[in-house]
């Protein structure tokens, strides 16, 4: 049973280029969050996923970036026009379930580590 | 608003002591709390997870206590080994999205 895959693992990009990165959840998990982590900094909550709909993004820009978990496929999060401040750890994680009276255990992925020169 | 508090926010000790990490948070009206450790470069891997209805969860030598009246939960590590160093980090499970403190660096040396 494959955890929760990430890729790319790394990923440089020049300023103004786009960044996308793809998660896949644990099988049977429907529900995806993704966090970003700067050194030395703990993991904000950016964008809460699940199929097919987006539950709560208050953590992500509202400029440039978005999110998608499709009814096949991945999850990916999309930085557009990237600029330095956007260099970072991104973390996927899934869960079973989740919801006002519960949030399930979290599974996180690897992580995909974005430098944007 | 949620606020979550690790401390301390780094620990060096000898190998073979026993350990106290803590974790604090401001909204007690939570459904779970979550123990993980980070590795240098890695991504977070779940140690113990402790429901709200639940004191506490136990995993080999890691030991975890969960007080919400006071906010507070606690991961004691017994007998720790170089290959504990790592950052420890609680998610405190609220409604839909878990919030993170920013974790405890622990170094075991030998």
């Amino acid at each position: 049973n494959a955890g929760v895959m990430q890729n790319p693992r790394h990923l440089v990009r020049r300023r103004g280029q786009e960044a996308r990165l793809r998660c896949s959840p644990m099988k049977g998990h429907s529900h995806v969050y993704w966090y970003r982590q700067l050194p030395e900094e703990g993991l904000k909550f950016m964008v809460y996923l699940q199929k097919e709909n987006i539950i709560d993004e208050s953590g992500m820009p509202k400029e440039r970036f978005s999110a998608e978990f499709p009814k096949e496929g991945p999850s990916i999060l999309r930085i557009q026009q990237v600029v330095r401040g956007d260099s970072a750890a991104y973390f996927c994680a899934s869960s079973t379930l989740a919801g006002p009276s519960n949030t399930g255990e979290l599974f996180f992925g690897e992580g995909s580590r974005l430098t944007v020169l | 608003k949620q606020e979550v508090t690790q401390i301390p926010a780094a620990l060096s000790v000898p190998e073979g002591e026993n350990l106290v990490l803590n974790c604090s948070f401001t909204d007690s009206a939570i459904y779970n709390l979550q123990w993980f450790r980070q590795d240098p470069g890695k991504g977070l891997t779940s140690l113990l997870l402790i429901q709200s209805s639940q004191r506490e969860q136990t995993s080999g030598r890691l030991n975890a206590s969960l007080d919400k009246s006071s906010g507070r939960s606690t991961l004691y590590i017994a007998a720790s080994q170089p290959g504990d160093s790592a950052t420890y980090l609680c998610a405190v499970g609220g409604s839909y999205i878990p919030t993170f403190g920013r974790g405890t660096s622990l170094i075991v040396h030998p």
